[in-house]
């Protein structure tokens, strides 16, 4: 069973911190990963993508990936109440389909 | 606005009723998938379609039933469904075969059944 673990939350960050999100899974055959945004009663829309170790850049998101501990993370410096959502990990099980296997995610609260 | 559009956004159904989910998609992909998404747990994949063919069925229970007659369209069909099937339907597509390529979800279809 292939999964993906997320601390469910809530996380409450105050304004302009860095809100610092945790991800692990279980197979280490996987080459994508991605962090999606829900907010309430809204579908899950992509924040970042990464597929090589390291770290990944885009505003003030950071996706950080370490294949070896199998763990993915996502900063968001100075962080905004607008912010506030469940973020999602996902990660692929395969090539061309996008099976994409979800964490529960982990509800962040930026609070002004 | 999204490319991925889903009909209709609310639905509440009997148990013994018969009732569709409808996708469409206008981003040119040639994959689609049906998630469910239930309260307090991970977002479920059900179906997964290539070029219109199934090519995943997550040991889903034959009360739904999908189709895909085209790369653009998706439906789900619904009958005599439980009161535990209430969630949050998702259709998403994507470009299968190309490496690393992104899912993109509709906005969803929130079923009630009563």
């Amino acid at each position: 069973q292939k999964e993906v673990e997320q601390n469910s939350g809530p996380l409450s960050v105050p304004e302009g911190a860095i809100a610092s999100l945790n991800c692990t899974y279980s197979d280490r055959g996987s080459q994508s990963f991605f962090w999606y945004r829900q907010y309430s009663g809204k579908s899950p829309e992509l924040i970042m993508s990464i597929y090589s170790n390291g770290d990944k850049e885009d505003g003030r998101f950071t996706a950080q990936l370490n294949k070896a501990s199998q763990y993915v993370s996502l900063l968001i410096r100075d962080s905004q109440p607008s912010d506030s959502a469940t973020y999602l990990c996902a990660v692929n099980e395969s090539e061309g389909a996008q099976k994409l296997v979800f964490g529960q995610g982990t509800r962040l609260t930026i609070n002004p | 606005e999204t490319g991925v559009t889903q009909t209709p956004r609310h639905l509440v159904m009997g148990m013994t009723n018969k009732k569709s989910l409808k996708c469409e998609q206008h981003l040119g992909h040639n994959a689609m998938y049906w998630y469910k998404q239930s309260a307090k747990k991970p977002l479920e994949l059900m179906f997964v379609y290539n070029f219109k063919e199934q090519t995943e069925n997550n040991s889903v229970p034959s009360r739904f039933s999908p189709e895909c007659p085209n790369s653009s369209h998706l439906f789900l069909h619904l009958h005599t469904l439980q009161p535990e099937d209430s969630a949050l339907y998702l259709c998403a597509s994507s470009q299968a075969g190309a490496s690393g390529n992104t899912i993109y979800f509709g906005e969803g279809s929130w079923l009630t059944v009563v």
